[in-house]
């Protein structure tokens, strides 16, 4: 069984910039959730999608938005690069809830943004 | 005040030992509370999950609840080197959003 994939694993962009990560969950899972980790603030909750609908949203300004497909695969974006939304973008996936035993992350997408 | 807050250690236990996570959070209507482990690199794993007030076991591992304090622990009994990692608090807060803390390093030594 395949797991949580994310693409692309690395991205430098620039800053005012927008960019568009890519998370394809496991078979089966319907509930796709977003997090951003940085060194200074941690793992933080961005927000989930379930069955193409946003579910749970935590506390991130407008520019950073989702979608997700009937296929269940999820998009982030982020509008208007700044110098800290360089971070590790994980997503995980997991049947119906964020926090389930079966819920998985991916390995993440690295953002550099200069 | 943040919503969830953790000692980021490091911690250091010979192995064998007991090593004992703490955690604190702020909204007291939260009712769902999770323990994440990461490795360096790797990405997070859910290890425990608590909902009640009290004590949770499961194998070496044991979480323990105290709403009333606000207080979420994780106990590693029989400390492995394996079990060295960046351990995570999660909470899920009366807003159905999810709050981590910025976890505690936890080296298991030889």
């Amino acid at each position: 069984k395949a797991g949580v994939t994310q693409t692309p694993r690395y991205l430098i962009k620039t800053r005012g910039q927008q960019v568009t990560l890519s998370c394809s969950p496991i078979s089966g899972h319907r509930s796709v959730s977003w997090y951003q980790q940085t060194p200074g603030q941690g793992l933080q909750f961005l927000f989930e999608y379930f069955s193409e609908t946003q579910r749970n949203k935590g506390n991130f300004p407008g520019r950073f938005s989702g979608r997700q497909f009937s296929n269940s695969r999820s998009e982030m974006n982020v509008s208007t690069l700044e110098l800290g939304d360089s971070a590790l973008y994980l997503c995980a996936s997991s049947p119906h809830r964020v926090v389930d035993t079966e819920a998985f992350f991916g390995q993440g997408t690295r953002l550099t943004v200069v | 005040q943040k919503e969830v807050e953790q000692n980021s250690g490091p911690l250091s236990v010979p192995e064998g030992a007991i090593a004992s996570l703490n955690c604190t959070y702020s909204d007291r209507g939260s009712q769902s509370f999770f323990w994440y482990r990461q490795y360096s690199g790797k990405s997070p794993e859910l290890i425990m999950s608590i909902y009640s007030n009290g004590d949770k076991e499961d194998g070496r591992f044991t979480a323990q609840l105290n709403k009333a304090s606000q207080y979420v622990s994780l106990l590693i009994r029989d400390s492995q080197p394996s079990d060295s990692a960046t351990y995570l608090c999660a909470v899920e807060n009366t807003g159905n959003q999810f709050y981590f803390g910025t976890g505690t390093s936890l080296t298991v030594i030889p």
